[in-house]
């Protein structure tokens, strides 16, 4: 399976901390990108980095990919209480593809 | 600025009852897609429309069946609900394949 493997499965930081989460995967990319849950609602959509991109940076957050190790990491920079949430990688294959596939996600608890 | 809708938000089932979860989008995206989420799983994909008039089978289609009924709506129907199907489902829409997916709030089922 193309699915992502994010790692940790859980982590608690206290606020103001940096937070980062990884993500590897098994084959070629098209693109990787990032989402966030809330409890109880549906994903949110962070960032899109490109296979031919190595870092990307949108406000707090930061995402590196890394094609030949097959792994891209997540970086949330000051963390507040209102970033506790799942965040899930999911890679997109070769253009032209049709759908995204998931990982299992991260759980991010920010204690205030 | 709704973006998409599913319902009904919960729904119980007794084994072998059938049901239909609608979903609807107004950002006018072409592509469409049906996703499972359970605990320590992720989402897996169990339907997609690429765009209006084609639907295609994802990772995890058996004992599901899907309508693209217009640009704006894809349904997702259980003909012969079992346990195994519990879950949340979530309906999400993408410009074109690749591109950022937009989820709606999901349904979650209980099939007794």
């Amino acid at each position: 399976s193309q699915q992502g493997e994010e790692d940790p499965q859980a982590l608690s930081i206290q606020e103001g901390e940096n937070a980062t989460m990884n993500c590897s995967y098994k084959t070629s990319i098209n693109n990787l990108q990032w989402y966030r849950q809330n409890s109880g609602r549906g994903l949110v959509h962070l960032i899109l980095i490109r296979s031919n991109e190595r870092e990307k940076h949108s406000g707090r957050l930061r995402v590196t990919l890394d094609t030949s190790k097959k792994s891209s990491s997540l970086l949330i920079t000051a963390s507040r209480a209102a970033d506790t949430a799942s965040y899930f990688c999911a890679t997109a294959l070769l253009a032209g593809a049709n759908n995204l596939f998931f990982g299992t996600g991260t759980r991010l608890t920010v204690i205030p | 600025n709704a973006g998409v809708t599913q319902t009904p938000k919960f729904q119980v089932l007794k084994t072998g009852q059938s049901m239909t979860l609608q979903c609807a989008q107004d950002m006018n995206h072409n592509s469409m897609y049906w996703y499972r989420q359970d605990p320590g799983m992720g989402l897996r994909l169990i339907y997609y429309s690429a765009s209006e008039g084609t639907t295609d089978k994802g990772e995890v289609p058996n004992g599901y069946n899907v309508s693209r009924l217009n640009k704006r709506e894809f349904s997702l129907r259980l003909e012969s609900a079992a346990p195994s199907q519990t879950s949340v489902y979530f309906c999400a829409s993408s410009d074109v394949g690749t591109s950022p997916l937009h989820f709606g709030n999901g349904t979650r089922l209980t099939v007794t």
